[in-house]
């Protein structure tokens, strides 16, 4: 069982787009929504960051729109540029009340910007 | 300051043999967590410590993986004897421990493993 769907698994476009990558998620409990840009070769980094409390969070050209109700979330990625090309991940995890903070990642889309 | 570091980078093995995979996370982190993403699924994960202790291992696939971390320093992830379906990147991620931004996991660069 998938519990955070992440689409589409590959995009592309050209210099100066906007790309929208999408996830959605199954369980109530995950209040801390992060984004991971991988790029080959290399480990996940941490992108941006949301909870549930805001509905949007902006860091630079990286933005994250989240609805609470339809436990959904994305990416927006501002005048794209051939160096976002990577592979992005959303993740889910609960944030308070424990110790373990365990991720439950999507599948990953990978992003191709063109010149 | 020093990432997480995992080694080996690359690890090609026969079915049925051993191998062992190491992680030396971030200094002064309490908590070291292992995933693996098997190819064209999602990232996955294994368990976590929290120093020494093992925290969560309910992702653990089977009883032929076993995973230490020694004085709560360096992690080892054992697989014994290896199958086919074991093969992909396993990653290591380690953060401070707590709430908010003491949680933010680093990942290192993973370890890819190719059971042939």
């Amino acid at each position: 069982q998938q519990q955070v769907k992440q689409s589409p698994q590959s995009l592309i476009v050209q210099k100066g787009g906007i790309p929208i990558i999408n996830c959605a998620y199954e369980n109530t409990a995950f209040d801390y929504f992060p984004w991971y840009q991988q790029f080959p070769g290399k480990g996940p980094a941490l992108l941006i960051a949301i909870r549930p409390d805001v509905s949007e969070k902006k860091e630079g050209r990286f933005t994250i729109s989240f609805n609470k109700s339809a436990k959904q979330f994305s990416l927006h990625i501002m005048d794209s540029q051939p160096g976002d090309s990577a592979t992005y991940f959303c993740a889910a995890s609960p944030n308070s009340g424990g110790s373990n903070y365990k991720l439950t990642f999507g599948k990953g889309t990978l992003l191709t910007v063109n010149p | 300051e020093a990432g997480v570091t995992q080694f080996p980078s690359h690890s090609v093995i026969e079915k049925g043999q051993t191998v062992t995979l190491r992680c030396d996370p971030i200094s002064g982190h309490d908590n070291l967590y292992w995933y693996r993403r098997v190819m064209g699924k999602e990232i996955k994960f294994l368990l976590h410590f929290v120093k020494e202790s093992k925290q969560d291992e309910s992702g653990m696939p089977n009883n032929r993986f076993l995973a230490e971390r020694t004085g709560g320093t360096y992690s080892t992830l054992k697989v014994q004897p290896a199958e086919l379906e074991d093969s992909g990147v396993y990653f290591c991620a380690s953060s401070p421990g707590g709430e908010g931004e003491k949680n933010i996991q680093y990942f290192g660069a993973g370890t890819r493993l190719s059971v042939l």
